[in-house]
């Protein structure tokens, strides 16, 4: 079955540690994401990569850095310049990343997610 | 900056009522408006609207996108505790190719 997968599901860290959360999907999808979700609210975007090799900060890059060196893989690093990293981490891809080049009734932008990484800073 | 403010944050319902989940959003280059639904862990796929005034339908769930007055509806009808769960709206930004999503509404469905 094509899906996303995310690991570890759980992880607990001390503080000024990195920690690498990985993300592979088998969707044979061309863009992947990474998202931050807080008790209480929705998802914040970390990262984003539409193409091999190439990916943009979203709006809280901060203190995180990624790869796209595979299409399948797009693996997060918390690093310990991230002041409040204790979070819940959502991967998810879309068969298309870029406007203009989708047509949107295909659906090529709607977002397939991973279950999650629960990270716990101690 | 693209928005998506959605409302109410949570709601407490009865089986079998009704609701209605609001979307307001401003977004500079608007490609279209996903509704997601979050159980336990990973959100998934409802809605996708991209044309004013065109109901979506699955089952007892629809939706309307009115792009005039920048908002959108999820209404959920003859509620199951099934449904209890994290409703999440997202809208796509054409130029920027990804989504923006609000803070979602926490529905409660009480037997």
């Amino acid at each position: 079955d094509g899906g996303i997968t995310q690991s570890p599901k759980y992880l607990f860290r001390k503080e000024g540690q990195n920690v690498t959360l990985s993300c592979e999907q088998n969707l044979n999808h061309d863009a992947m994401y990474w998202y931050r979700q807080d008790p209480g609210q929705g998802l914040r975007l970390i990262y984003y990569s539409q193409i091999v090799n190439d990916f943009q900060k979203g709006d809280i890059a901060e203190g995180y850095s990624v790869s796209r060196e595979k299409k399948e893989s797009f693996p997060l690093t918390v690093t310990s310049a991230q002041k409040n990293p204790t979070a819940f981490y959502l991967c998810a891809s879309s068969i298309y990343g870029t406007g203009g080049l989708v047509r949107v009734s295909s659906g090529a932008n709607v977002l397939t997610f991973g279950a999650g990484s629960r990270l716990t800073v101690l | 900056e693209d928005k998506v403010v959605q409302s109410p944050l949570s709601l407490v319902v009865h089986e079998g009522d009704t609701v209605t989940l609001n979307c307001s959003y401003e977004v500079t280059n608007f490609r279209s408006l996903l509704w997601y639904k979050q159980e336990k862990k990973a959100p998934t796929f409802l809605f996708m609207l991209t044309s004013s005034g065109i109901e979506k339908k699955s089952g007892r769930l629809s939706s309307i996108l009115d792009k005039k007055e920048l908002f959108s509806i999820l209404n959920i009808t003859a509620t199951q505790t099934g449904d209890s769960a994290v409703y999440l709206c997202a809208v796509d930004n054409t130029n920027a190719g990804k989504s923006t999503f609000g803070d979602g509404t926490t529905l409660t469905v009480k037997p």
